[in-house]
């Protein structure tokens, strides 16, 4: 059974659309995140969500808008994408021990995004 | 400003070599948390190793290990006998007010 697990992997788009990533992780952490990859391979965060509640937002282009239904759930929905959104997205979640986020990430295995 | 700074962007060695990555960072705050995590060929990003700054002993994990060193805000990782398997960019870590800041990686190529 997969921890963090987000659908699709991989996604071709053209410029303009709209599209979403879900992400569900199993292991009952409270908190949960988005990071993006670039081409580059640098890894920023983009939004962290602790038990359903928006805790960082990155300076993120509000195109981006991310939506946690429960604290399992925390997707990712992107309009009018651009080209410059074409990266890998990683849902990842953590847990916090008395109020201390441990910082131990378990990601999920990314979602390509490939905008034309 | 938090940062981590990790200067090889690619190292290649023959397999049973020895090899470092190196980390340093830069933060203000007295207590911190540094990590590495592996991102293999696959793509996923898999955690190896949390240290926090009041524990400065040194970590062995089989062939991995990891000397950190407050004074030079080094974080270094060390593999010994290096395999082909352990091919992957390699990403240190700096847990800041809830963010993980990464440094640029590390592509290190195990060759047989």
């Amino acid at each position: 059974d997969t921890a963090v697990s987000q659908t699709p992997k991989y996604l071709v788009t053209q410029m303009g659309n709209d599209k979403s990533i879900k992400c569900e992780q199993n292991l009952g952490h409270d908190t949960m995140y988005w990071y993006k990859q670039d081409s580059k391979k640098f890894l920023k965060i983009m939004f962290s969500y602790n038990n359903k509640e928006l805790i960082i937002n990155e300076t993120v282009p509000n195109r981006f808008s991310p939506k946690s239904p429960d604290k399992a759930h925390l997707n990712l929905h992107i309009n009018s994408l651009e080209l410059g959104d074409s990266a890998v997205y990683f849902c990842a979640s953590s847990q916090w021990v008395m109020g201390i986020d441990t910082g131990e990430l378990f990601f999920g295995e990314g979602s390509r995004l490939t905008v034309l | 400003a938090q940062k981590v700074t990790q200067a090889q962007t690619e190292i290649s060695v023959v397999e049973k070599e020895d090899v470092t990555l190196d980390c340093v960072y830069e933060t203000r705050d007295t207590t911190y948390y540094l990590f590495w995590y592996k991102q293999p060929p696959s793509g996923e990003l898999v955690f190896l190793i949390r240290r926090n700054s009041f524990d400065e002993q040194n970590e062995i994990s089989g062939r991995y290990s990891w000397n950190f060193q407050k004074s030079t805000s080094s974080f270094n990782f060390t593999i010994t006998a290096s395999q082909v398997v352990d091919s992957a960019v390699y990403f240190c870590a700096l847990l800041n007010t809830g963010k993980l800041i990464f440094g640029q990686g590390t592509t290190l190529q195990v060759k047989p």
